[in-house]
Protein backbone atom coordinates (compact mmCIF):
# COMPACT_ATOMS: atom_id res chain seq x y z
CA UNK A 1 0.00 0.00 0.00
CA UNK A 2 1.09 3.87 -0.84
CA UNK A 3 2.69 5.22 2.86
CA UNK A 4 4.03 8.74 0.87
CA UNK A 5 2.03 10.63 -2.00
CA UNK A 6 3.52 13.53 -3.18
CA UNK A 7 1.27 16.86 -4.66
CA UNK A 8 1.44 17.94 -7.17
CA UNK A 9 2.11 15.13 -9.52
CA UNK A 10 3.61 17.42 -11.73
CA UNK A 11 5.27 21.16 -11.33
CA UNK A 12 6.33 23.82 -14.19
CA UNK A 13 7.95 26.77 -13.38
CA UNK A 14 10.96 30.16 -14.20
CA UNK A 15 14.25 29.67 -12.86
CA UNK A 16 14.68 32.35 -9.83
CA UNK A 17 11.00 30.52 -8.62
CA UNK A 18 10.37 28.62 -5.91
CA UNK A 19 9.49 25.22 -5.90
CA UNK A 20 7.03 23.52 -3.21
CA UNK A 21 6.35 19.53 -3.16
CA UNK A 22 3.75 18.26 -0.37
CA UNK A 23 4.14 14.98 0.78
CA UNK A 24 1.24 13.03 3.06
CA UNK A 25 1.74 9.48 4.79
CA UNK A 26 -0.31 7.33 6.60
CA UNK A 27 1.36 6.05 9.54
CA UNK A 28 3.73 7.00 12.19
CA UNK A 29 7.17 7.28 10.99
CA UNK A 30 10.73 7.18 12.44
CA UNK A 31 11.70 9.91 9.78
CA UNK A 32 10.99 11.46 6.24
CA UNK A 33 13.68 11.32 3.51
CA UNK A 34 13.31 13.23 0.45
CA UNK A 35 14.75 12.00 -2.73
CA UNK A 36 15.88 13.20 -6.37
CA UNK A 37 15.55 11.12 -9.60
CA UNK A 38 17.16 12.68 -13.01
CA UNK A 39 15.86 11.14 -16.26
CA UNK A 40 14.26 7.57 -14.44
CA UNK A 41 17.63 6.32 -13.52
CA UNK A 42 19.08 6.05 -10.38
CA UNK A 43 17.94 8.28 -6.88
CA UNK A 44 19.97 10.20 -5.31
CA UNK A 45 19.11 11.42 -1.40
CA UNK A 46 18.63 14.83 -0.59
CA UNK A 47 17.45 15.19 3.24
CA UNK A 48 16.78 13.58 6.32
CA UNK A 49 14.34 14.65 8.83
CA UNK A 50 13.53 12.78 12.08
CA UNK A 51 10.23 12.62 13.50
CA UNK A 52 11.26 14.95 16.22
CA UNK A 53 12.54 17.33 13.76
CA UNK A 54 10.47 20.11 13.02
CA UNK A 55 12.33 22.15 10.07
CA UNK A 56 15.57 20.99 8.23
CA UNK A 57 17.93 23.39 5.91
CA UNK A 58 20.44 22.18 3.41
CA UNK A 59 21.32 24.77 0.66
CA UNK A 60 18.50 25.67 -1.33
CA UNK A 61 16.31 23.22 0.12
CA UNK A 62 13.71 23.57 3.42
CA UNK A 63 12.15 20.53 4.50
CA UNK A 64 9.27 20.82 7.18
CA UNK A 65 7.51 17.98 9.23
CA UNK A 66 4.21 18.02 10.12
CA UNK A 67 3.56 14.57 12.13
CA UNK A 68 0.25 15.40 13.84
CA UNK A 69 -0.78 15.95 10.00
CA UNK A 70 1.11 13.53 8.95
CA UNK A 71 2.98 15.85 5.74
CA UNK A 72 6.08 16.98 4.95
CA UNK A 73 6.90 19.64 2.45
CA UNK A 74 10.11 20.07 0.19
CA UNK A 75 10.93 23.55 -0.48
CA UNK A 76 13.62 24.66 -3.31
CA UNK A 77 14.30 27.87 -3.35
CA UNK A 78 16.06 30.03 -6.26
CA UNK A 79 15.44 27.22 -8.51
CA UNK A 80 17.46 26.72 -11.51
CA UNK A 81 16.97 24.54 -14.88
CA UNK A 82 19.29 21.85 -12.97
CA UNK A 83 16.55 21.51 -10.52
CA UNK A 84 14.51 20.16 -13.28
CA UNK A 85 13.79 16.30 -11.64
CA UNK A 86 11.60 14.18 -10.00
CA UNK A 87 11.54 14.32 -6.75
CA UNK A 88 10.10 11.41 -4.17
CA UNK A 89 9.69 11.38 -0.48
CA UNK A 90 10.31 8.25 1.40
CA UNK A 91 8.69 6.88 5.00
CA UNK A 92 9.41 4.20 7.17
CA UNK A 93 6.46 2.12 8.91
CA UNK A 94 7.38 2.52 12.68
CA UNK A 95 5.10 -1.15 12.77
CA UNK A 96 6.33 -2.69 9.61
CA UNK A 97 9.98 -1.72 10.15
CA UNK A 98 12.44 -2.90 7.48
CA UNK A 99 12.43 -0.88 4.12
CA UNK A 100 11.56 2.63 3.17
CA UNK A 101 8.10 3.26 1.29
CA UNK A 102 8.51 5.65 -1.52
CA UNK A 103 5.49 8.12 -3.02
CA UNK A 104 4.89 8.18 -6.66
CA UNK A 105 7.15 11.66 -6.84
CA UNK A 106 6.26 15.35 -8.43
CA UNK A 107 7.72 15.90 -11.73
CA UNK A 108 9.57 19.46 -11.53
CA UNK A 109 10.22 21.43 -14.78
CA UNK A 110 12.34 24.22 -14.29
CA UNK A 111 12.84 26.65 -17.73
CA UNK A 112 15.09 29.28 -18.11
CA UNK B 1 35.29 5.39 -3.47
CA UNK B 2 32.87 3.55 -6.34
CA UNK B 3 28.65 3.86 -5.54
CA UNK B 4 26.32 1.04 -6.35
CA UNK B 5 26.59 -0.32 -9.67
CA UNK B 6 24.37 -2.55 -11.63
CA UNK B 7 24.68 -4.69 -14.57
CA UNK B 8 23.51 -4.90 -17.15
CA UNK B 9 22.11 -1.26 -18.11
CA UNK B 10 20.12 -2.49 -20.02
CA UNK B 11 18.21 -5.90 -20.85
CA UNK B 12 15.88 -6.85 -23.66
CA UNK B 13 14.67 -9.95 -23.39
CA UNK B 14 11.90 -12.50 -25.36
CA UNK B 15 8.89 -13.37 -23.25
CA UNK B 16 9.29 -16.56 -20.93
CA UNK B 17 13.17 -16.42 -20.93
CA UNK B 18 15.11 -16.18 -17.62
CA UNK B 19 17.19 -13.04 -16.56
CA UNK B 20 19.74 -12.28 -13.96
CA UNK B 21 20.35 -8.78 -12.78
CA UNK B 22 23.38 -7.90 -10.78
CA UNK B 23 24.11 -5.16 -8.12
CA UNK B 24 27.33 -4.40 -6.36
CA UNK B 25 26.55 -2.07 -3.50
CA UNK B 26 28.72 0.47 -1.84
CA UNK B 27 32.03 -1.69 0.38
CA UNK B 28 30.68 -2.23 4.04
CA UNK B 29 27.01 -1.94 3.57
CA UNK B 30 25.28 -4.44 5.45
CA UNK B 31 22.01 -3.04 3.84
CA UNK B 32 20.90 -4.07 0.06
CA UNK B 33 17.46 -3.31 -1.40
CA UNK B 34 15.96 -4.16 -4.52
CA UNK B 35 13.12 -1.72 -5.81
CA UNK B 36 11.28 -1.69 -9.19
CA UNK B 37 9.74 1.33 -11.10
CA UNK B 38 7.37 1.19 -13.76
CA UNK B 39 7.27 4.04 -16.54
CA UNK B 40 6.04 7.33 -14.56
CA UNK B 41 5.87 5.29 -11.47
CA UNK B 42 7.29 5.50 -7.94
CA UNK B 43 9.29 2.76 -6.74
CA UNK B 44 7.81 -0.74 -6.24
CA UNK B 45 9.63 -2.42 -2.85
CA UNK B 46 10.39 -6.16 -3.60
CA UNK B 47 13.42 -6.97 -1.41
CA UNK B 48 15.62 -6.31 1.53
CA UNK B 49 18.95 -8.39 2.57
CA UNK B 50 20.35 -6.94 6.24
CA UNK B 51 23.55 -8.61 6.66
CA UNK B 52 23.09 -12.08 7.93
CA UNK B 53 19.57 -11.98 8.96
CA UNK B 54 16.99 -13.38 6.73
CA UNK B 55 15.79 -11.13 3.75
CA UNK B 56 12.50 -9.48 3.78
CA UNK B 57 10.51 -10.68 0.60
CA UNK B 58 7.42 -9.19 1.36
CA UNK B 59 7.49 -7.05 -2.41
CA UNK B 60 8.24 -9.89 -4.46
CA UNK B 61 5.65 -10.04 -6.76
CA UNK B 62 5.07 -13.36 -7.82
CA UNK B 63 7.48 -16.75 -7.05
CA UNK B 64 8.66 -15.94 -10.47
CA UNK B 65 10.98 -13.27 -8.70
CA UNK B 66 13.95 -14.12 -6.47
CA UNK B 67 17.10 -12.99 -4.87
CA UNK B 68 20.26 -13.79 -3.58
CA UNK B 69 23.36 -11.84 -1.85
CA UNK B 70 26.22 -14.11 -1.76
CA UNK B 71 28.86 -13.43 1.03
CA UNK B 72 27.27 -10.23 2.31
CA UNK B 73 27.79 -7.89 -0.78
CA UNK B 74 27.01 -8.74 -4.31
CA UNK B 75 23.08 -9.37 -5.45
CA UNK B 76 21.59 -10.91 -7.92
CA UNK B 77 18.20 -10.59 -8.68
CA UNK B 78 16.33 -13.54 -10.92
CA UNK B 79 13.08 -13.27 -12.84
CA UNK B 80 12.09 -16.43 -14.44
CA UNK B 81 9.48 -16.97 -17.32
CA UNK B 82 9.54 -13.14 -17.88
CA UNK B 83 6.72 -11.37 -18.62
CA UNK B 84 5.55 -8.00 -20.89
CA UNK B 85 4.47 -6.82 -17.20
CA UNK B 86 8.10 -7.41 -15.74
CA UNK B 87 9.21 -4.43 -18.22
CA UNK B 88 10.69 -1.91 -15.96
CA UNK B 89 13.96 0.04 -14.65
CA UNK B 90 15.02 -2.39 -11.48
CA UNK B 91 16.93 0.10 -9.15
CA UNK B 92 19.53 -1.73 -6.31
CA UNK B 93 20.28 0.83 -3.21
CA UNK B 94 22.12 -0.13 -0.29
CA UNK B 95 22.88 1.69 3.31
CA UNK B 96 25.63 1.40 5.62
CA UNK B 97 23.34 -0.26 8.37
CA UNK B 98 20.16 -0.52 6.46
CA UNK B 99 16.48 0.26 8.37
CA UNK B 100 15.39 3.31 7.59
CA UNK B 101 18.97 5.04 6.46
CA UNK B 102 19.77 6.78 3.67
CA UNK B 103 19.85 5.04 0.60
CA UNK B 104 22.57 4.90 -1.80
CA UNK B 105 20.71 3.88 -6.01
CA UNK B 106 22.33 2.63 -8.65
CA UNK B 107 21.98 3.72 -11.95
CA UNK B 108 19.10 0.66 -12.73
CA UNK B 109 19.02 -1.94 -14.90
CA UNK B 110 15.73 -1.27 -17.81
CA UNK B 111 14.46 -3.97 -18.56
CA UNK B 112 12.04 -4.35 -21.44
CA UNK B 113 10.00 -7.58 -22.32
CA UNK B 114 9.15 -8.25 -25.83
Amino acid sequence: SQQGEEDPQALSIQEGENATMNCSYKTSINNLQWYRQNSGRGLVHLILIRSNEREKHSGRLRVTLDTSKKSSSLLITASRAADTASYFCATDNVQAGTALIFGKGTTLSVSS
Amino acid sequence: GAGVSQSPSNKVTEKGKDVELRCDPISGHTALYWYRQSLGQGLEFLIYFQGNSAPDKSGLPSDRFSAERTGGSVSTLTIQRTQQEDSAVYLCASSLRGGTEEQYFGPGTRLTVT
